[in-house]
């Protein structure tokens, strides 16, 4: 069945670090990707989402370009602040039916230092 | 922000009781969603609703029942808890249910089952 995986955290930076957070997925044809982020108490929030190969979803400085050929969407930022630390998922549609529901990966804690 | 309200925010509870979450949307969104947040397993669906009284399970339903009456409220219950089913509960909805549409989740219910 489709799934996601994502890189096992936690994840420690220095502020201003280069943030890269490994996806990759499996899944029926082509659906859409999203990234999600859960800060400290509160629930989870689209961060960016890509709909098909090659384009790439943005917000906040973050990016992550949908790639078919090596079924990955990789979170990356240039220079993560403090306020960045966070629990990110990735997530994709499952595949089997037409009811929104959502596939995440395992998440990934983000922890930035000042 | 979508206008999701989880009650109750927290809950502890013994072993063997009944246990009821409500989710509240003023939205009108047809699809609502039940996950349970776990480390080491992100998110898993534990049911959905595709509309007043329909309902389908998720892939962690076992233990756990949810009735749709109305629009707005999505009840999901624990017929008798248990020390597995602590967790932290989220709701979450979304108004067509097609592949690139977002999720908007609530805040969460934290249940500790003793």
């Amino acid at each position: 069945g489709d799934s996601v995986t994502q890189m096992e955290g936690p994840v420690t930076l220095s502020e201003e670090a280069f943030l890269t957070i490994n996806c990759t997925y499996t899944a029926t044809g082509y659906p859409s990707l999203f990234w999600y982020v859960q800060y400290p108490g509160e629930g989870l929030q689209l961060l960016l989402k890509a709909t098909k190969a090659d384009d790439k979803g943005s917000n906040k400085g973050f990016e992550a370009t949908y790639r078919k050929e090596t079924t990955s969407f990789h979170l990356e930022k240039g220079s993560v602040q403090v306020s960045d630390s966070a629990v990110y998922f990735c997530a994709t549609h499952d595949g089997s039916s037409n009811t929104g529901k959502l596939i995440f990966g395992q998440g990934t804690t983000l922890q930035v230092k000042p | 922000d979508a206008g999701i309200t989880q009650s109750p925010r927290h809950k502890v509870t013994e072993t063997g009781t009944p246990v009821t979450l409500r989710c509240h949307q003023t939205e009108n969104h047809r699809y609502m969603y039940w996950y349970r947040q776990d480390p080491g397993h992100g998110l898993r669906l534990i049911h959905y609703s595709y509309g007043v009284k329909d309902t389908d399970k998720g892939e962690v339903s076992d233990g756990y029942s949810v009735s749709r009456s109305k629009t707005e409220d999505f009840l999901l219950t624990l017929e008798s808890a248990t020390s597995s089913q602590t967790s932290v509960y989220f709701c979450a909805i979304s108004e067509k249910g097609t592949q690139n549409e977002k999720l908007f989740f609530g805040s969460g219910t934290q249940l500790s089952v003793l």
